[in-house]
């Protein structure tokens, strides 16, 4: 069964520093999703991406994100400088048309 | 606005009970909704959605009830089994616009399955 994958299951930086989070949605899916879950919290959404380009973001998705989908099958969210409080499990999710979205099983990043 | 607690809402039940997991939702131009488990360490898995033109949907042991009244929706297991025990989130979006497809979690409820 197709699966959305996520790579690395577990990140550690330092504060400051870039990180790269990167997803592969399911081969033929069209909308592609990224949301973060704070330890003990729901999950939030982030930023939805649709034909090559960002459909909605949150007030989270400030300008030390960014989303790109460089070769037709990756899914990346890039954070340019980490804060504490980005610390959280994000979650790459897609969804082919007007149906359920696939959730990939996330990646842990921690900020020291 | 939505409530954020780092204190999640229990439910605590026998093996084979039925069980039922409740949710308010926020916004009532939402048009679809549905139901996610989430192990640990894990993400959230689809259990069941259905949509606002409906007020019940079966699956598989799974039933979901819409009141689009009171902006109410739950989730009824039948015969919970411990592999049942979960974080359950409900989910509800948008029908069109930029939002088509943006998920709005709810709380989430930790439902423990006792042997």
């Amino acid at each position: 069964e197709p699966e959305v994958t996520q790579t690395p299951s577990h990140q550690v930086t330092q504060m400051g520093q870039e990180v790269i989070l990167r997803c592969v949605p399911i081969s033929n899916h069209l909308y592609f999703y990224w949301y973060r879950q704070i330890l003990g919290q729901k999950v939030e959404f982030l930023v939805s991406f649709y034909n090559n380009e960002i459909s909605e973001k949150s007030e989270i998705f400030d300008d030390q994100f960014s989303v790109e989908r460089p070769d037709g099958s990756n899914f990346t969210l890039k954070i340019r400088s980490t804060k504490l409080e980005d610390s959280a499990m994000y979650f790459c999710a897609s969804r082919r048309g007007r149906n359920e979205q696939f959730f990939g099983p996330g990646t842990r990043l921690t900020v020291l | 606005g939505e409530s954020v607690g780092l204190h999640l809402p229990t439910l605590s039940v026998q093996e084979g009970d039925n069980s039922i997991i409740n949710c308010a939702y926020s916004n009532s131009a939402s048009d679809y909704f549905i139901w996610y488990k989430q192990e640990s360490g894990k993400g959230p898995q689809f259990i069941i959605d259905i949509r606002s033109n409906m007020d019940k949907r079966q699956g598989q042991r799974v039933t979901v009830l819409l009141n689009k009244t009171v902006k109410h929706l739950s989730l009824q297991i039948a015969a919970t089994q411990p592999g049942d025990s979960a974080v359950y989130f409900c989910a509800e979006s948008l029908a069109g616009g930029t939002s088509y497809g943006k998920l709005t979690f709810g709380q989430g409820t930790i439902l423990t399955v006792h042997p």
